[in-house]
């Protein structure tokens, strides 16, 4: 089945520093790729998507990449802020006729001053 | 827009009593989604409906829980009879088909 892994956290960074939280993918077929971020006491929302093959997503400075031949989806931001401090989770699904997502385990970025 | 909207946001009851979430989806979206977050366990999802029908409830723990979607406008998840281990914050999620998924800001339960 469908299945997301995401590096273990938690990580925690020095404000400005480079961010990488990575993500691979098990599907058949060519899903699409979702990262979502969770702020604390929020529910989840949508961060940055890739829906093929060597598209770039990028939103809010954070960027990730859909590798088909590595089955990766990494996500990177040059200089995290403070207010970066949340919860990733990496998704994938599988066709747009498909109902669910599956999500990776959540990595928790932890930023401080 | 007002987004997915979820009630209570907060609810503390005893082991026991029944516990009724409720959830209305963004207008227009045909699938909702009820996942369960905790530490221990992460986010799972819990059932889904597409066009108001069950579409997988394979992660629904057991048969405490239960979920209706009796129009494209309202759902609930009721626990009953509920345990202190089903303390942890529920979501609610709704889609268009093909298009983001938006969450709403969760119920979160503490069964004493």
């Amino acid at each position: 089945g469908d299945s997301v892994t995401q590096m273990e956290g938690p990580v925690t960074l020095s404000e400005e520093a480079f961010l990488t939280i990575n993500c691979t993918y098990t599907a058949t077929g060519y899903p699409s790729l979702f990262w979502y971020v969770q702020y604390p006491g929020e529910g989840l929302q949508l961060l940055l998507k890739a829906t093929k093959a060597d598209d770039k997503g990028s939103n809010k400075g954070f960027e990730a990449t859909y590798r088909k031949e590595t089955t990766s989806f990494h996500l990177e931001k040059g200089s995290v802020q403070v207010s970066d401090s949340a919860v990733y989770f990496c998704a994938l699904l599988r066709g747009t006729s498909y109902g669910k997502l599956t999500f990776g385990q959540g990595t928790i970025l932890t930023v401080h001053p | 827009d007002a987004g997915v909207i979820q009630s209570p946001r907060h609810e503390v009851t005893e082991m026991g009593q029944e516990v009724t979430l409720r959830c209305k989806p963004i207008s227009g979206h045909d699938y909702l989604f009820w996942y369960r977050q905790t530490m221990m366990r992460g986010l799972e999802l819990l059932i889904y409906f597409n066009n108001n029908v069950p579409i997988d409830d394979s992660g629904m723990p057991e048969d405490r829980f239960s979920a209706k979607m009796p129009n494209a406008s309202f759902s609930t998840l009721k626990i009953q009879p509920s345990e202190p281990r089903d303390s942890a914050v529920y979501f609610c999620a709704s889609r268009l088909a093909g298009n983001e998924q938006f969450f709403g800001p969760g119920t979160r339960l503490t069964v004493l």
